[in-house]
């Protein structure tokens, strides 16, 4: 089985410029969650997509965004780029069904903001 | 939500067993502990999780305190390739939360 996948792997933007991130998960998992992870603040909780809602949201301003499509994909969006969203975004995906499921992380995509 | 406490770093012999601690004294009873790794350069990885009783799989063991206030992570032979940041997560079942609130982890060393 394939695992969780992350386009593009590395990015490079500039302030004020916006940024498209794509997960796609394990077949069969219905939910998907994104992570911010920086040297500073370490592994941080985005937001959490099943079946096309977003069901939880981490404590980010409102220029993080995702959407999940009805294949269970998910794409995040980070507008108004800033030097301090300089970080590595992980995605996971899990069945969803439970809160306790196993999530099964991606090799990330590192984001560098000049 | 119910904290951990880990050790900042650890430090192991290649094929000699690990144990890797984790306090956890405001626990509640459907708090489930939870461990994942994150290697070098790569998205964390599930290693193991439990509620009461101590589990096996291919990975590693995990030994959980009669009272779960406390949970040992244990590597019985440790490689070069589990040289790596430990999380241990407790996921509370019920919650609706569906997330992981990760610490800082213990980063594990093997000396070859």
């Amino acid at each position: 089985k394939a695992g969780v996948t992350q386009t593009p792997r590395y990015l490079i933007k500039t302030r004020g410029q916006q940024v498209t991130l794509s997960c796609s998960p394990i077949s069969g998992h219905r939910s998907v969650s994104w992570y911010q992870q920086t040297p500073g603040q370490g592994l941080q909780f985005l937001f959490e997509y099943f079946s096309e809602t977003q069901r939880n949201k981490g404590n980010f301003p409102g220029r993080f965004s995702g959407r999940q499509f009805s294949n269970s994909r998910s794409e995040m969006n980070v507008s108004t780029l800033e030097l301090g969203d300089s970080a590595l975004y992980l995605c996971a995906s899990s069945l969803g069904s439970r809160d306790t499921d196993t999530q099964y992380f991606g090799p990330g995509t590192r984001l560098t903001v000049l | 939500d119910a904290k951990t406490t880990q050790p900042n770093s650890m430090e192991s012999n290649e094929e000699e067993p690990v144990h890797l601690p984790c306090n956890h004294s405001t626990i509640s009873g459907t708090d489930y502990i939870h461990w994942y790794r994150q290697l070098p350069s790569q998205g964390p990885e599930y290693v193991i999780h439990g509620l009461t009783s101590n589990v096996n799989n291919r990975m590693a063991s995990l030994a959980i305190a009669e009272d779960r206030k406390s949970s040992t992570l244990i590597l019985h032979r440790a490689t070069l390739r589990d040289a790596a940041v430990y999380y241990c997560i407790l996921a509370y079942s019920g919650a609706g939360s569906y997330q992981l609130t990760f610490g800082k982890g213990t980063k594990l060393s093997v000396i070859p």
